[in-house]
């Protein structure tokens, strides 16, 4: 089944306390982004990824840093996580117009 | 970045109802489209279009891309219970170099009244 998968699901976390969110998809798609949602903004692009090791910033990359050493993994790395991060992620992979989402990441950072 | 207005920003309409949304921005895009967001999930693509003035219908579903390239309008008629969701607009940008950014408006939350 193609899809986009992320781990977890789930993320109550600490200030500080570095984190990972994973993201991988089994539709051999070059492009992979990740957005963050936000009660009244929509949904806001954080990075994006044409192919493997190549990464740019989206909107709002600050806090946020990603790797592409493979086609089908994008993580989102989380260094030092502040309560402004808490929010709910996505991860799209896709090509020309038509992106998949993955189910989402809810994080929360105390 | 780009702005996408989305209104308006919830519905509450009786089933069998039709239910009008639109976008606008204020910058020109290539593509635009729309998504459905069900709880728990991620959104769901629904419409693409590709060219402006193009109408294009999914079922109930009806989308247009306006001939300026900075507004869009999706329609749904005869509404039913597995409607309800927030919908979202998206325009979408090439640049030269290729790359594909995807500019998301700020939903509209639907919901059916029994």
């Amino acid at each position: 089944e193609a899809q986009v998968t992320q781990n977890p699901r789930y993320l109550i976390t600490v200030t500080g306390k570095k984190l990972t969110v994973t993201c991988s998809q089994n539709m051999n798609h070059e492009y992979m982004s990740w957005y963050r949602q936000d009660p009244g903004l929509g949904l806001r692009q954080i990075y994006y990824s044409m192919n493997v090791e190549v990464t740019d910033k989206g909107d709002v990359p600050e806090g946020y840093k990603v790797s592409r050493k493979e086609k089908r993994n994008f993580p989102l790395i989380l260094e030092s996580p502040s309560p402004n991060q808490t929010s709910l992620y996505f991860c799209a992979s896709g090509q020309f117009n038509e992106q998949f989402f993955g189910p989402g990441t809810r994080l929360t950072v105390l | 970045g780009q702005q996408l207005n989305q209104s308006p920003q919830s519905m509450f309409i009786q089933e069998g109802e039709d239910v009008s949304m639109n976008c606008t921005s204020s910058s020109i895009f290539n593509t635009w489209l729309w998504y459905k967001q069900e709880p728990g999930e991620g959104p769901v693509l629904l419409i693409a279009l590709y060219k402006a003035g193009e109408l294009t219908s999914n079922g109930r579903l009806t989308a247009q891309f306006g001939i300026t390239r900075k507004d869009s309008f999706l329609n749904i008629s005869a509404s039913i219970p597995s409607d309800v969701g927030i919908y979202f607009c998206a325009g979408q940008t090439i640049s030269n170099f290729g790359n594909e950014k995807l500019t998301f408006g700020t939903g509209t939350r639907l919901t059916i009244i029994p």
